[in-house]
Protein backbone atom coordinates (compact mmCIF):
# COMPACT_ATOMS: atom_id res chain seq x y z
CA UNK A 1 0.00 0.00 0.00
CA UNK A 2 0.97 3.54 -0.65
CA UNK A 3 1.69 6.15 1.91
CA UNK A 4 2.34 9.83 1.98
CA UNK A 5 4.16 12.09 3.94
CA UNK A 6 4.18 15.57 4.96
CA UNK A 7 6.35 16.16 7.75
CA UNK A 8 5.62 19.81 8.45
CA UNK A 9 1.93 20.30 10.34
CA UNK A 10 2.19 24.00 10.40
CA UNK A 11 4.50 26.57 8.12
CA UNK A 12 4.78 30.11 7.79
CA UNK A 13 5.87 32.98 5.58
CA UNK A 14 6.35 36.56 4.97
CA UNK A 15 4.35 38.10 1.82
CA UNK A 16 6.93 37.95 -1.28
CA UNK A 17 9.20 35.38 -0.13
CA UNK A 18 9.78 31.53 -0.98
CA UNK A 19 8.68 28.72 1.09
CA UNK A 20 8.65 24.92 0.52
CA UNK A 21 6.47 22.38 1.73
CA UNK A 22 7.93 19.16 1.61
CA UNK A 23 6.28 15.55 0.48
CA UNK A 24 7.83 12.12 0.86
CA UNK A 25 5.60 8.40 -0.41
CA UNK A 26 6.32 4.96 -0.14
CA UNK A 27 5.21 2.81 -3.29
CA UNK A 28 6.39 0.18 -5.22
CA UNK A 29 5.06 1.18 -8.12
CA UNK A 30 6.96 2.65 -11.36
CA UNK A 31 4.41 4.69 -12.83
CA UNK A 32 1.95 6.66 -10.72
CA UNK A 33 1.23 10.79 -10.64
CA UNK A 34 1.87 12.87 -7.96
CA UNK A 35 -0.44 16.30 -6.75
CA UNK A 36 -0.46 19.08 -5.09
CA UNK A 37 -4.18 20.31 -3.50
CA UNK A 38 -4.98 23.48 -1.90
CA UNK A 39 -7.46 23.91 0.60
CA UNK A 40 -8.05 27.62 1.57
CA UNK A 41 -10.46 28.42 4.98
CA UNK A 42 -13.89 28.29 2.22
CA UNK A 43 -12.63 24.25 2.16
CA UNK A 44 -12.91 23.95 -1.76
CA UNK A 45 -10.09 21.85 -2.67
CA UNK A 46 -8.12 23.21 -5.29
CA UNK A 47 -5.60 21.31 -7.55
CA UNK A 48 -2.44 23.33 -7.71
CA UNK A 49 0.10 21.56 -9.61
CA UNK A 50 0.51 17.72 -11.02
CA UNK A 51 3.30 15.47 -11.73
CA UNK A 52 4.10 12.54 -14.22
CA UNK A 53 6.46 10.10 -12.25
CA UNK A 54 8.07 9.06 -15.66
CA UNK A 55 8.44 12.92 -16.60
CA UNK A 56 11.64 13.74 -15.30
CA UNK A 57 10.87 17.52 -15.98
CA UNK A 58 9.46 19.42 -12.92
CA UNK A 59 5.99 20.31 -13.47
CA UNK A 60 5.38 24.36 -12.73
CA UNK A 61 2.38 26.87 -12.62
CA UNK A 62 3.33 30.02 -12.39
CA UNK A 63 4.06 30.63 -8.99
CA UNK A 64 4.11 27.03 -8.11
CA UNK A 65 6.96 24.64 -9.36
CA UNK A 66 7.58 21.52 -7.90
CA UNK A 67 11.12 19.37 -6.69
CA UNK A 68 10.06 15.92 -8.11
CA UNK A 69 13.23 13.37 -7.14
CA UNK A 70 12.14 10.00 -8.23
CA UNK A 71 14.34 7.94 -6.63
CA UNK A 72 14.16 9.49 -2.86
CA UNK A 73 10.61 9.39 -3.54
CA UNK A 74 10.08 13.10 -2.79
CA UNK A 75 8.06 15.56 -3.92
CA UNK A 76 8.51 19.26 -2.57
CA UNK A 77 6.08 22.25 -3.71
CA UNK A 78 7.78 25.57 -3.92
CA UNK A 79 5.71 28.91 -3.96
CA UNK A 80 7.66 31.83 -5.24
CA UNK A 81 6.51 35.42 -4.04
CA UNK A 82 4.29 34.44 -1.63
CA UNK A 83 0.83 35.87 -1.45
CA UNK A 84 -1.88 36.16 1.33
CA UNK A 85 -4.09 34.02 -0.84
CA UNK A 86 -1.66 31.37 -0.33
CA UNK A 87 -2.75 31.11 3.35
CA UNK A 88 -4.48 27.55 3.36
CA UNK A 89 -3.71 23.78 3.76
CA UNK A 90 -1.56 21.70 1.35
CA UNK A 91 -2.25 18.37 0.53
CA UNK A 92 0.15 16.28 -1.36
CA UNK A 93 -1.61 13.20 -2.85
CA UNK A 94 -0.24 9.58 -4.93
CA UNK A 95 -2.16 8.04 -7.37
CA UNK A 96 -1.67 5.02 -8.97
CA UNK A 97 -1.26 5.32 -12.83
CA UNK A 98 -4.70 4.54 -14.53
CA UNK A 99 -5.61 4.62 -10.88
CA UNK A 100 -8.66 6.35 -9.53
CA UNK A 101 -8.00 6.74 -5.91
CA UNK A 102 -6.09 9.18 -4.21
CA UNK A 103 -3.80 8.53 -0.99
CA UNK A 104 -2.89 12.13 0.73
CA UNK A 105 -0.93 12.90 3.22
CA UNK A 106 -1.76 14.37 6.50
CA UNK A 107 -1.10 18.11 4.67
CA UNK A 108 0.89 21.46 5.87
CA UNK A 109 -1.01 24.57 6.93
CA UNK A 110 0.91 27.66 5.37
CA UNK A 111 0.15 30.93 6.83
CA UNK A 112 1.55 33.64 4.99
CA UNK A 113 2.28 37.12 7.17
CA UNK A 114 1.89 40.56 5.77
CA UNK B 1 -22.48 25.80 -13.55
CA UNK B 2 -20.72 22.72 -13.91
CA UNK B 3 -19.36 20.96 -11.19
CA UNK B 4 -19.84 18.53 -7.80
CA UNK B 5 -22.84 19.64 -5.77
CA UNK B 6 -22.86 18.70 -2.23
CA UNK B 7 -26.17 18.87 0.17
CA UNK B 8 -26.17 19.96 2.96
CA UNK B 9 -23.01 21.89 3.59
CA UNK B 10 -23.52 21.57 7.90
CA UNK B 11 -25.34 19.04 10.01
CA UNK B 12 -25.40 17.89 13.61
CA UNK B 13 -27.11 14.78 14.09
CA UNK B 14 -27.77 12.56 17.17
CA UNK B 15 -26.23 9.61 17.87
CA UNK B 16 -27.82 6.63 16.22
CA UNK B 17 -29.70 8.63 13.59
CA UNK B 18 -29.49 8.10 10.25
CA UNK B 19 -28.81 10.72 6.74
CA UNK B 20 -28.29 10.75 3.61
CA UNK B 21 -25.31 13.14 2.37
CA UNK B 22 -26.22 14.18 -1.44
CA UNK B 23 -23.62 14.75 -4.17
CA UNK B 24 -24.26 15.22 -7.79
CA UNK B 25 -22.35 16.50 -11.22
CA UNK B 26 -23.25 17.36 -14.14
CA UNK B 27 -19.58 16.42 -16.11
CA UNK B 28 -20.28 12.54 -17.02
CA UNK B 29 -17.89 11.66 -14.91
CA UNK B 30 -17.55 7.99 -14.74
CA UNK B 31 -15.91 8.02 -11.29
CA UNK B 32 -17.10 9.47 -7.89
CA UNK B 33 -15.89 8.92 -4.62
CA UNK B 34 -16.83 10.06 -0.53
CA UNK B 35 -13.54 11.62 1.34
CA UNK B 36 -13.84 12.30 4.96
CA UNK B 37 -11.18 14.59 6.47
CA UNK B 38 -9.89 14.96 9.77
CA UNK B 39 -7.51 16.70 11.43
CA UNK B 40 -3.83 15.59 10.84
CA UNK B 41 -5.16 12.42 8.67
CA UNK B 42 -5.99 14.02 5.24
CA UNK B 43 -8.44 12.83 3.36
CA UNK B 44 -9.73 9.19 3.84
CA UNK B 45 -11.30 7.40 1.40
CA UNK B 46 -14.59 5.53 2.20
CA UNK B 47 -15.95 4.38 -0.69
CA UNK B 48 -16.04 4.77 -4.34
CA UNK B 49 -17.79 4.16 -8.02
CA UNK B 50 -16.64 3.66 -11.51
CA UNK B 51 -20.27 3.50 -13.04
CA UNK B 52 -23.77 3.37 -11.93
CA UNK B 53 -24.52 -0.09 -10.42
CA UNK B 54 -20.99 -0.28 -9.74
CA UNK B 55 -19.65 0.58 -6.18
CA UNK B 56 -15.91 -0.32 -4.12
CA UNK B 57 -14.86 0.13 -0.76
CA UNK B 58 -12.41 2.55 0.93
CA UNK B 59 -9.42 2.81 3.71
CA UNK B 60 -13.06 3.44 6.13
CA UNK B 61 -16.32 2.21 4.60
CA UNK B 62 -17.53 0.58 8.41
CA UNK B 63 -20.81 2.72 9.24
CA UNK B 64 -21.49 3.83 5.62
CA UNK B 65 -23.48 2.89 2.77
CA UNK B 66 -23.64 4.28 -1.19
CA UNK B 67 -25.18 3.31 -3.97
CA UNK B 68 -25.16 4.74 -7.75
CA UNK B 69 -28.12 4.29 -9.71
CA UNK B 70 -27.07 6.78 -12.04
CA UNK B 71 -24.09 8.50 -13.42
CA UNK B 72 -24.64 12.06 -12.14
CA UNK B 73 -26.04 11.24 -8.44
CA UNK B 74 -23.75 9.41 -5.62
CA UNK B 75 -25.20 9.33 -2.60
CA UNK B 76 -23.82 8.62 0.43
CA UNK B 77 -25.44 6.70 3.65
CA UNK B 78 -25.23 7.06 7.84
CA UNK B 79 -26.81 3.81 9.04
CA UNK B 80 -26.28 4.67 12.84
CA UNK B 81 -24.52 8.10 13.43
CA UNK B 82 -21.64 7.86 16.03
CA UNK B 83 -19.32 10.94 17.76
CA UNK B 84 -16.63 9.18 15.23
CA UNK B 85 -18.32 10.19 12.18
CA UNK B 86 -17.85 13.71 13.06
CA UNK B 87 -16.13 15.00 10.15
CA UNK B 88 -15.83 16.70 7.05
CA UNK B 89 -17.27 14.83 3.94
CA UNK B 90 -16.47 15.33 0.65
CA UNK B 91 -17.36 14.03 -2.46
CA UNK B 92 -15.15 14.27 -5.99
CA UNK B 93 -15.57 13.05 -9.28
CA UNK B 94 -13.34 12.71 -12.68
CA UNK B 95 -13.24 10.59 -15.66
CA UNK B 96 -12.66 6.78 -15.53
CA UNK B 97 -8.93 7.47 -14.96
CA UNK B 98 -8.60 10.32 -12.07
CA UNK B 99 -5.04 11.22 -13.41
CA UNK B 100 -5.64 14.79 -14.38
CA UNK B 101 -7.02 15.15 -10.96
CA UNK B 102 -10.64 15.36 -9.31
CA UNK B 103 -13.43 17.97 -9.33
CA UNK B 104 -14.23 18.65 -5.42
CA UNK B 105 -17.67 19.78 -3.83
CA UNK B 106 -17.58 21.69 -1.26
CA UNK B 107 -17.96 19.59 1.38
CA UNK B 108 -19.84 19.16 4.59
CA UNK B 109 -19.20 19.35 7.77
CA UNK B 110 -20.87 16.70 10.06
CA UNK B 111 -21.32 16.72 13.91
CA UNK B 112 -22.70 13.77 15.70
CA UNK B 113 -23.30 14.56 19.43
Amino acid sequence: AQTVTQSQPEMSVQEAETVTLSCTYDTSENNYYLFWYKQPPSRQMILVIRQEAYKQQNATENRFSVNFQKAAKSFSLKISDSQLGDTAMYFCAFMKDYGQNFVFGPGTRLSVLP
Amino acid sequence: NAGVTQTPKFQVLKTGQSMTLQCAQDMNHEYMSWYRQDPGMGLRLIHYSVGAGITDQGEVPNGYNVSRSTTEDFPLRLLSAAPSQTSVYFCASSYLTGVDGYTFGSGTRLTVV
